[in-house]
């Protein structure tokens, strides 16, 4: 049982670049999330999927756009990278998005932009 | 936005000496306070959920209380550990389907 699993952990972009960061949950949750997290920051939610087939913006969803593929997986696409966007990136899955839900974290991927 | 405050940023504690931290939250529209651990190089995990005005958690040394009238949430930490060195965060549920808003964190070093 994995949980849940980021690729790549690691990856250089130059700007302009474009590049889709990987997800997936095997606990069969319906929801998922992907946040970013920066320096002096908390971690901030770019875009959430709350079911199969359903996807909507966070708090700071510009320069984004996301697939939930099927149940388990669920991709963050950066089109155009920026230097702004360098950051840690987490996705995250809950069972319904409950409000007394866990939300649980993958290990993280770790972006640089040049 | 919601505004969701930790103080202080960092902390460093005595191996031994007893802690606390706050979180602070809009009083309004309160469905859930998460408190998580999250050491350095790994992902963050969770501590407790908490929903009811007046609800104490505790794992081990580690505790939780709650006051949803005036908005904040106390972590206590008794006896640190070096191992109790981690960001702790908290993030509060209004409800939306949007999940979780978190904190900055409060980043603990404990100190042999």
């Amino acid at each position: 049982n994995a949980g849940v699993t980021q690729t790549p952990k690691f990856q250089v972009l130059k700007t302009g670049q474009s590049m889709t960061l990987q997800c997936a949950q095997d606990m069969n949750h319906n929801s998922m999330y992907w946040y970013r997290q920066d320096p002096g920051m908390g971690l901030r939610l770019i875009y959430y999927s709350a079911s199969e087939g359903t996807t909507d913006k966070g708090e700071v969803p510009n320069g984004y756009n996301v697939s939930r593929l099927n149940k388990r997986e669920f991709s963050l696409r950066l089109e155009s990278a920026a230097p702004s966007q360098t950051s840690v990136y987490f996705c995250a899955s809950s069972l319904a998005g409950g409000y007394q839900e866990t939300q649980y974290f993958g290990p993280g991927t770790r972006l640089l932009v040049l | 936005i919601l505004n969701v405050e930790q103080s202080p940023q960092s902390l460093h504690v005595q191996e031994g000496d007893s802690t606390n931290f706050t979180c602070s939250f809009p009083s309004s529209n309160f469905y859930a306070l998460h408190w998580y651990r999250w050491e350095t190089a790994k992902s963050p995990e969770a501590l407790f959920v908490m929903t009811l005005n007046g609800d104490e958690k505790k794992k081990g040394r580690i505790s939780a209380t709650l006051n949803t009238k005036e908005g904040y949430s106390y972590l206590y930490i008794k006896g640190s550990q070096p191992e109790d060195s981690a960001t702790y965060l908290c993030a509060f549920n209004g409800g939306g389907a949007d999940g979780l808003t978190f904190g900055k964190g409060t980043h603990l070093i404990i100190q042999p």
